[in-house]
């Protein structure tokens, strides 16, 4: 399975922008690039997912390189509710595809 | 409200006896999984099902079983073969079991055995 590597923490303060960082070489070109959130003892939320282009949600904003191989999760204007554990994840086509493989994530603390 | 339920919240069992979690959705959504979350870890796949009647295993599906008996319904059963059963267990579902679809999480079943 394709990997990604995330900083292992962030940090920011309320109501500036936060930039989360993930890395992808291995990505292929069928993968699509998921992102999560997870906060202390409850199931992940879905933020934003993409392909090749960049893509806009209500809940934020995902950059992708153009060779693919690193994207960037934009949160506008961070909040306290926006302090969780952010999980970018590769859901790959043939037979894994549909099939998200959690790695550790970034832990995101936001200063109020 | 659509969404994915999920029960107990929490739930305790001696070692040695087998432990069902429910799972229930309300979503139309033809795909589900189970996850297992370990302190401090990312999540691995245990079982996924793309459709009624039909499952495949995940990553980790030794001393776990499930069954699709119904669209809305993927329970997941903990043998008592499975060595470490302690873990938080989450619920998935997806429209269907593709790459370009998002998934929903339940809230999980934090199960402890002892």
């Amino acid at each position: 399975d394709a990997k990604t590597t995330q900083p292992n923490s962030m940090e920011s303060n309320e109501e500036e922008p936060v930039h989360l960082p993930c890395n992808h070489s291995t990505i292929s070109g069928t993968d699509y690039i998921h992102w999560y959130r997870q906060l202390p003892s409850q199931g992940p939320e879905y933020v934003i997912h993409g392909l090749t282009s960049n893509v806009n949600n209500r809940m934020a904003s995902l950059a992708i390189a153009e060779d693919r191989k690193s994207s960037t999760l934009i949160l506008h204007r961070a909040t306290l509710r926006d302090a969780a554990v952010y999980y970018c994840i590769l859901l790959t086509g043939g037979t894994s595809y549909g099939k998200l493989t959690f790695g550790q994530g970034t832990i995101l603390t936001v200063h109020p | 409200d659509g969404g994915i339920t999920q029960s107990p919240k929490y739930l305790f069992r001696k070692e040695g006896q087998n432990v069902t979690l429910s799972c229930e959705q309300n979503l139309n959504h033809d795909a589900m999984y189970w996850y297992r979350q370990d302190p401090g870890q990312g999540l691995r796949l245990i079982y996924y099902s793309q459709i009624v009647n039909d499952f495949q295993k995940g990553d980790i599906a030794e001393g776990y079983s499930v069954s699709r008996e119904k669209k809305e319904s993927f329970p997941l059963t903990v043998t008592s073969a499975q060595k470490n059963p302690t873990a938080f267990y989450l619920c998935a579902s997806s429209i269907l079991h593709r790459p370009s679809y998002e998934q929903y999480f339940g809230p999980g079943t934090r199960l402890t055995v002892t």
